[in-house]
């Protein structure tokens, strides 16, 4: 397996554009999460499924942000409009229904302008 | 809700010279997982504990699971530069999600 997937890598827009991260989890994982990381706030989770349903999305800081995962290959994360305070490391992970491991992926560098 | 508690945040050592992170929790874990995280790379799992008292290596590294299974640590032996990064813990999965630790970043100084 090729691991969680996610892209793009970088992204870099400006503020008020939409912005759309996607992430393929690893096939037969039943959860998948989504992460911001910053120098100041370190990791946060945002927003878990659970087969594809949205369990956990108390950490999602504004209604700018919202995630949908239309089917278990298979999620994205908007943002819009983008600000500049949303520059982060966004991660997707995903973990299988037994065992507590999550894996990651190799994350998106957002860049608000 | 349970919540891990990591220190020290920062940790700058001269390469050779030992490394240790705690992690600490407030409530009883059923197991503890440690994860790495690399300079610009993702976290990625090192090992889970789940017994009480556990320990277990890898190369220079040792993980310990407290015999109350309320803290942990890493211990890093003899640091080298590819040591360098973010190490986190994290409890079990709480309504599916994980706690992380904010996590100890170590730099080692060739």
């Amino acid at each position: 397996d090729a691991g969680v997937i996610q892209s793009p890598r970088h992204e870099v827009t400006e503020m008020g554009q939409e912005v759309t991260l996607r992430c393929k989890p690893i096939s037969g994982h039943d959860y998948l999460f989504w992460y911001r990381q910053t120098m100041m706030r370190g990791l946060e989770l945002l927003i878990y499924f659970n087969n594809n349903v949205p369990i956990d999305d108390s950490g999602m800081p504004e209604d700018r942000f919202s995630a949908k995962m239309p089917n278990a290959s298979f999620s994205t994360l908007k943002i819009q409009p983008s600000e500049p305070r949303d520059s982060a490391v966004y991660f997707c992970a995903s973990r299988g229904q037994v065992g507590d491991i999550q894996y990651f992926g190799a994350g998106t560098r957002l860049s608000v302008l | 809700g349970q919540q891990v508690m990591q220190i020290p945040q920062y940790q700058h050592v001269q390469e050779g010279e030992d490394f240790t992170t705690y992690c600490n929790s407030s409530t009883t874990l059923s197991n503890i997982q440690w994860y790495k995280q690399r300079p610009g790379g993702h976290p990625v799992f090192l090992i889970q504990l789940v017994k009480s008292g556990e320990v277990k290596k890898q190369k220079r590294l040792t993980f310990q699971f407290g015999e109350a299974k309320k803290n942990s640590s890493l211990h890093i032996t003899a640091t080298q530069t590819t040591d360098v990064g973010t190490y986190f813990c994290a409890g079990p999965p709480n309504a599916g999600k994980s706690t992380f630790g904010d996590g100890t970043t170590l730099t080692v100084k060739p």
